[in-house]
């Protein structure tokens, strides 16, 4: 199995313009997590879903940020506009309903 | 609500020293407890976990924890550090059971450093 795999690896953007993360979770793991990592809030969960459908968005920041999962194998977060504060490594991970595993994220800058 | 706190946002030892990672949690609940590795520049990865039973768990490179409810700690400790153990280590709960839909709720880290 290849795990979760994220996309791009590192994304560097201007402030104002969208960016989109994407998400392969491991195939049969009907639960995908989105969290960012600072270094002042440290890691935070964004949103989860469950059998593609959000089950908790509580940790989204605000309005600019959304995400879809359109089916079991692919997931996006999107930002727009993005702003410098957005600058982090966001984390997705999948669970088959126990463990996560993780990706190796996106570092993400906005300047 | 759940939470964890992690003593210490950075830790040094020597090598063929003690490791020693504090973890104390907060759960309303039953938790399940966990301990994660960063490498930089890479993901999370699994160390150890507790969810119930044995309440001293093993992980991989000779990590080990306890689960202590009646101190709400979760320790991690290693007898012997290695220079390949310096990295970021996270403390993680979630709900007891994977209700919740498994959310991990993380600590804020400790930076594990080996000096020679």
């Amino acid at each position: 199995d290849a795990g979760v795999i994220q996309s791009p690896r590192h994304e560097v953007t201007e402030m104002g313009q969208e960016v989109t993360l994407r998400c392969k979770p491991i195939s049969g793991h009907n639960s995908l997590f989105w969290y960012r990592q600072t270094m002042m809030r440290g890691l935070e969960l964004l949103i989860y879903f469950n059998n593609n459908v959000p089950i908790d968005d509580s940790g989204m920041p605000e309005d600019r940020f959304s995400a879809k999962m359109p089916n079991a194998s692919f997931s996006t977060l999107k930002i727009q506009p993005s702003e410098p504060r957005d600058s982090a490594v966001y984390f997705c991970a999948s669970s088959p309903g126990g463990l996560s595993t993780f990706g190796s994220g996106t570092r993400l800058t906005v300047v | 609500a759940q939470s964890v706190t992690q003593l210490g946002s950075h830790v040094s030892v020597s090598e063929g020293a003690l490791v020693l990672l504090r973890c104390n949690y907060s759960s309303s609940v039953p938790p399940y407890l966990f301990w994660y590795v960063q490498y930089p520049n890479q993901g999370l990865q699994l160390l150890l976990k507790y969810t119930t039973g044995a309440t001293l768990v093993k992980g991989i490179n000779g990590f080990e924890a306890e689960f202590k409810k009646s101190e709400t700690s979760f320790h991690l400790t290693k007898p012997s550090a290695h220079m390949s153990d310096a990295a970021e280590y996270f403390c993680a709960v979630t709900l007891g059971g994977w209700r919740g839909g498994n959310k991990l709720t993380f600590g804020t880290g400790t930076q594990l450093k080996v000096e020679l």
